[in-house]
């Protein structure tokens, strides 16, 4: 079964600094890959997602990420953060199968 | 229009009593899904409906109950309510079963057993 890591379940950055959320996953299939973001008292809402194609994956609110397989990771990256970033983001692996597996989410605090 | 709804946002019980949540998709989606996130926000599906047909049933406790009574509606009902039931319960819908469609999600309920 494919399962997801996310590194760090808290990240703070500065308001225009570079945001990164690293996330790898296993999976024995080629995989698809989503990152979600959820608000305050809200539910999850996609950013982006990887299926096939090109490997750098470009979503909502100027963020991207880009699919390694030698890596296993899809790490999502926004060249300057917003204080409207700060949220919980979830890395999400499926198999196609009907079986999509969330990360345990990463914190996302921006500091002016 | 609401994509995916849930109704009540919040629920406060007491332990031993019955509730049920119910969401409802107007995205004319076959897929839909209940999660379970808890305290430190991990999301753990717990079942997942295609056309009616139950095609994920997580290790669940039996008395957590979905009813799909077509395709655009997914109930969940929980009897004999314990502490450790108390979290947000998400639903969300996709267009298909197959895993590369993206997931919507309602704007959850928080439950809460008392």
């Amino acid at each position: 079964a494919q399962s997801v890591t996310q590194l760090g379940s808290h990240v703070s950055v500065s308001e225009g600094a570079l945001v990164l959320l690293r996330c790898n996953y296993s999976s024995s299939v080629p995989p698809y890959l989503f990152w979600y973001v959820q608000y305050p008292n809200q539910g999850l809402q996609l950013l982006l997602k990887y299926t096939t194609g090109a490997t750098l994956v470009k979503g909502i609110n100027g963020f991207e990420a880009e699919f390694k397989k030698s890596e296993t990771s899809f790490h999502l990256t926004k060249p300057s953060a917003h204080m409207s970033d700060a949220a919980e983001y979830f890395c999400a692996v499926s198999d196609g199968n009907n079986d999509m597996r969330f990360g345990a989410g990463t914190r996302l605090t921006v500091k002016p | 229009d609401t994509a995916v709804s849930q109704t009540p946002k919040y629920l406060v019980t007491q332990m031993g009593n019955d509730k049920s949540i119910k969401c409802e998709q107007n995205l004319g989606h076959d897929t839909m899904y209940w999660y379970k996130q808890d305290s430190k926000k991990f999301l753990k599906i717990m079942f997942s409906y295609n056309n009616k047909e139950l095609i994920i049933n997580e290790t669940v406790p039996n008395r957590f109950s979905p009813k799909s009574p077509d395709k655009a509606h997914l109930n969940l009902h929980i009897n004999s309510l314990e502490l450790g039931d108390s979290a947000v319960y998400f639903c969300a819908s996709s267009q298909d079963f197959a895993g590369a469609y993206e997931q919507y999600f309602g704007p959850g309920t928080r439950l809460t057993v008392t």
